[in-house]
């Protein structure tokens, strides 16, 4: 089956730009998380949804950043006004359920986004 | 928040050998998950081998074993028969079974393989 896909791989945009990145989780899967990883670094925590709702945002660096998942399925990060500051790949991570022993989050390959 | 700690930022191992990959972490938990998580050069992450913090026995995966030892909040990976396809990125992690469920990750080794 289809792992998780992520559209664009990559986003070249200017400063002050809106951008939406979109993820499509493994059919089924209820749980999706976002998360970035800046140059060098390994992946920080953004937001994690649990079916349509945003379970924990708390990574969320500010409100220029925005998530949905509307259907529960396919979920779209917002960045508005962006700032050279917010290139990095941006990964998307789905389970088939949320916590529990048995929680293996799968990956997709990012789409790099890069702030002029 | 959980902090996860990569002394090693490079490693390199000849082919067929082993190298030992470390992880030290900082948790007031008694109850967490472990991960190691590869990640090559096509950005995907892959989950190489977990670890309850419950259990004792280390984990095992075929050439990929761990070093848990709870009480020094220590995680190291063990790759043994090293292989031209192990080269990669990777990254320690650390998931709480109470609270979140987002992983917290550390800043990663990059592992070359000298065939």
């Amino acid at each position: 089956g289809a792992g998780v896909s992520q559209t664009p791989s990559n986003k070249v945009t200017e400063k002050g730009k809106y951008v939406e990145l979109r993820c499509d989780p493994i059919s089924g899967h209820t749980a999706l998380y976002w998360y970035r990883q800046s140059l060098g670094q390994g992946p920080e925590f953004l937001i994690y949804f649990q079916g349509t709702g945003a379970a924990d945002d708390s990574g969320l660096p500010n409100d220029r950043f925005f998530a949905v998942r509307p259907e529960g399925s396919v979920s779209t990060l917002k960045i508005q006004r962006t700032e050279r500051g917010d290139s990095a790949v941006y990964l998307c991570a789905s389970s088939l359920l949320a916590g529990g022993s048995y929680n293996e989050q799968f990956f997709g390959p990012g789409t790099r986004l890069t702030v002029l | 928040a959980q902090t996860v700690t990569q002394s090693q930022p490079e490693m390199s191992v000849q082919e067929a050998e082993t190298v030992t990959l470390s992880c030290t972490y900082d948790t007031s938990e008694s109850d967490y998950y472990l991960f190691w998580y590869k990640q090559p050069p096509s950005r995907q992450m892959i989950l190489v081998i977990r670890q309850e913090a419950y259990k004792q026995q280390n984990a095992t995966e075929n050439r990929f074993s761990v070093n848990f030892q709870k009480a020094a909040k220590s995680f190291s990976l063990k790759i043994s028969d090293s292989q031209l396809g192990d080269a990669a990125m990777y990254f320690c992690a650390y998931r709480s079974s109470n609270t979140g469920n987002q992983f917290y990750f550390g800043t990663g080794t990059s592992l070359t393989v000298i065939p």
